[in-house]
């Protein structure tokens, strides 16, 4: 069973340029959940995708957007870079809309913004 | 959202036990608490999940109190390699409901 890929693994934009990151969720897993980890904080949700619907979203601006496939991949658009979204971006797959314990991290996009 | 409260690190020596509490004063009935480990430059791995009492998995054991406004993450004999942070988390469903924290740097050493 393949755990939860992203891509790339690294990298650097400029100021005002436009991201696209992508995930592929775990085989079975129609829930992905998108994440901002800056240096020396814990992870803070941006939104989720289920059924390839927004279903929730933290406090982050519009210029941050996402995406789901019918085969459940995801990917996270941010537009006008700016230099705090300088971070690592953590998408996280689930079996269910509504989970527990049952969240399954990839290793994570390391975003510079210079 | 309930709000945790836990030390922001915490040293240990190899093949100590260690024990990590969170305070959680306002969770709400239906909540769960939640234990996530992170290492470096990795995405954060579920360790133990309770609601009350005790929960012992091949990892951890998981101490909840009776009030249920506190929880203790206990780790047996750790080894360097269980280096990392460790997030306390209550709630329901990670993310709109469950958010992490700063969480406790625990640092073993030789």
């Amino acid at each position: 069973e393949t755990g939860v890929t992203q891509s790339p693994t690294h990298l650097i934009k400029t100021r005002g340029q436009q991201v696209t990151l992508r995930c592929s969720s775990q085989s079975g897993h129609n829930t992905v959940s998108w994440y901002q980890q800056a240096l020396g904080q814990g992870p803070q949700f941006i939104f989720q995708y289920y059924r390839e619907e927004e279903n929730g979203r933290g406090n982050f601006p519009p210029r941050f957007s996402g995406l789901q496939f019918p085969n459940y991949s995801s990917e996270l658009n941010v537009n006008a870079l700016e230099l705090d979204d300088s971070a690592l971006y953590l998408c996280a797959s689930s079996p269910r809309q509504i989970s527990y314990n049952e969240q399954f991290f990839g290793p994570g996009t390391r975003l510079t913004v210079l | 959202l309930a709000k945790t409260t836990q030390p922001i690190s915490m040293d240990s020596y190899e093949g100590q036990e260690v024990n990590i509490t969170c305070s959680h004063n306002n969770i709400a009935t239906n909540d769960y608490i939640t234990w996530y480990q992170q290492f470096p430059s990795q995405g954060p791995r579920f360790i133990i999940q309770g609601y009350k009492t005790k929960v012992t998995n091949e990892v951890a054991s998981l101490f909840i109190p009776a009030d249920r406004k506190s929880s203790t993450l206990s780790l047996p004999r750790v080894s360097l390699s269980d280096t990392a942070v460790y997030y306390c988390l209550v709630g329901v469903a990670l993310g709109n409901d469950m958010r992490f924290g700063a969480g406790t740097r625990l640092t073993v050493k030789p």
